[in-house]
This record gives structure tokens, C-alpha cells and sequence, in this order.
């Protein structure tokens, strides 16, 4: 089955206990990107990759890091979580970038006190 | 810079009634648009995406869109909305900025459906 995986689903952790968010794709797909979704803000970008060892920036980038050793691999990493980074994470991915449609993961809900 | 509206942040309707949800995006040029819902605890699904030719556009659910070249929207509708649509949806444009394209997504709108 196609599908975007993404582990773990729900997090509580404490301020600056590193963490990371897997994020893994079955589909061959070039592109991956990580969103957050907070309330009345919709999704917002905050990292994108177009192919293995290629990643950018997006909107809201500070404080994460990525990185594809693996095209099918797109892990998000925390290294001092914040509260204002309690948010609900979607990992994403797609052939193209743009014109194509992109395939979502579950949802991490992470909680940082 | 490009952006995506989607002005109703909450809308309610009845079963069974019509549904329309409103998305107008600023971008230079025709972008490809998509629609996506997000049941509860659950991630997006896309309903429909426009590209080019017919701008009357078939998703899945009974879903469909209306791409407005003059208007610059890409407005959802259902004719008869079922319990079951109740949901957050999300219109998104993928388009060119600074030189490499992008996904730029709404806020949402949330509908709820009365029985």
C-alpha cells in the first residue's frame, strides 16, 4: 500500500530534550517537505527536500533540522524543543514539486513543556 | 507575494443541503490548485486538483471545483452534504516563488454538519 509513514504519532517531551520525528515514503517519491499545523494558521512549511542530500528552508524553519541520506527517509529533528513548538507535524511527499499532488502522513501531535 | 484566502473559518450546514467553500489565491500566473480534508486525527486527503482544460473539476466524494480564471478562485461544492463530510478543509496552490516551486496552503475552513 502507498503510503507516508510517520513515527511517533503522539510526543510529550520537556523543554530541550532533543528529539526526532521519522518520517519514511513507499512510493519512489523525489519530493518530501514538513509542515505544521497550528489553529487558525493552517499548514505552514518548515523544511522541504527535493531529492537525497538536497533540503531547503520553508516558511518556519527555526529550531528544526532535516536531513535525506535516504530517499525515502526524512527525519525531523528537535534539538531543543520549545513550548512554541507544541504542534501537530505532517510529513508529506510527492513526485513532483507543485504540480503534483502530495501524499500526507498521520499527524505527530507533539507536546513540549 | 503569493498567497492563498480562504475567508470562512467555520461554516455549518444541514444534511443533505448544498456546500460551498470559498478559496481565492494571489499568484501572476494560472497555479494548480488543490483541494484536501482533513478528518479528525487523521492527515489530508486530496479531493481534487486543477491543472488545466475543463475548469469544472470532479473530485472524489462528490466533490467538485470551479477553477475562475477573473475571480482567481477555486471554490468547493457539494450538492448534498452527508454527516459523514464533516471535516477541515484545505485549499493549497503549488506556484513558482524565487525560483523553484512551492506548495502555499489556506488556513482551513471547518465544517460542521447538522443531522
Amino acid at each position: 500500500e502507498a503510503q507516508v509513514t510517520q513515527n511517533p504519532r503522539y510526543l510529550i517531551t520537556v523543554t530541550g530534550k532533543k528529539l526526532t520525528v521519522t518520517c519514511s515514503q513507499n512510493m519512489n517519491h523525489e519530493y518530501m517537505s514538513w509542515y505544521r499545523q497550528d489553529p487558525g494558521l493552517g499548514l505552514r512549511q518548515i523544511y522541504y527536500s527535493m531529492n537525497v542530500e538536497v533540503t531547503d528552508k520553508g516558511d518556519v524553519p527555526e529550531g528544526y533540522k532535516v536531513s535525506r541520506k535516504e530517499k525515502r527517509n526524512f527525519p525531523l529533528i528537535l534539538e531543543s524543543p520549545s513550548p512554541n513548538q507544541t504542534s501537530l507535524y505532517f510529513c508529506a511527499s510527492s513526485f513532483l514539486i507543485g504540480s503534483d499532488e502530495q501524499y500526507f502522513g498521520p499527524g505527530t501531535r507533539l507536546t513540549v513543556t | 507575494a503569493q498567497s492563498v484566502t480562504q475567508p470562512d473559518i467555520h461554516i455549518t450546514v444541514s444534511e443533505g443541503a448544498s456546500l460551498e467553500l470559498r478559496c481565492n489565491y494571489s499568484y501572476g500566473a494560472t497555479p494548480y490548485l488543490f483541494w484536501y480534508v482533513q478528518s479528525p486525527g487523521q492527515g489530508l486527503q486530496l479531493l481534487l486538483k486543477y491543472f488545466s482544460g475543463d475548469t469544472l473539476v470532479q473530485g472524489i466524494k462528490g466533490f467538485e471545483a470551479e477553477f475562475k480564471r477573473s475571480q482567481s478562485s477555486f471554490n468547493l461544492r457539494k450538492p448534498s452534504v452527508h454527516w459523514s463530510d464533516a471535516a477541515e478543509y484545505f485549499c493549497a496552490v503549488g506556484a513558482m516563488t524565487s525560483g523553484t516551486y512551492k506548495y502555499i496552503f489556506g488556513t482551513g475552513t471547518r465544517l460542521k454538519v447538522l443531522a
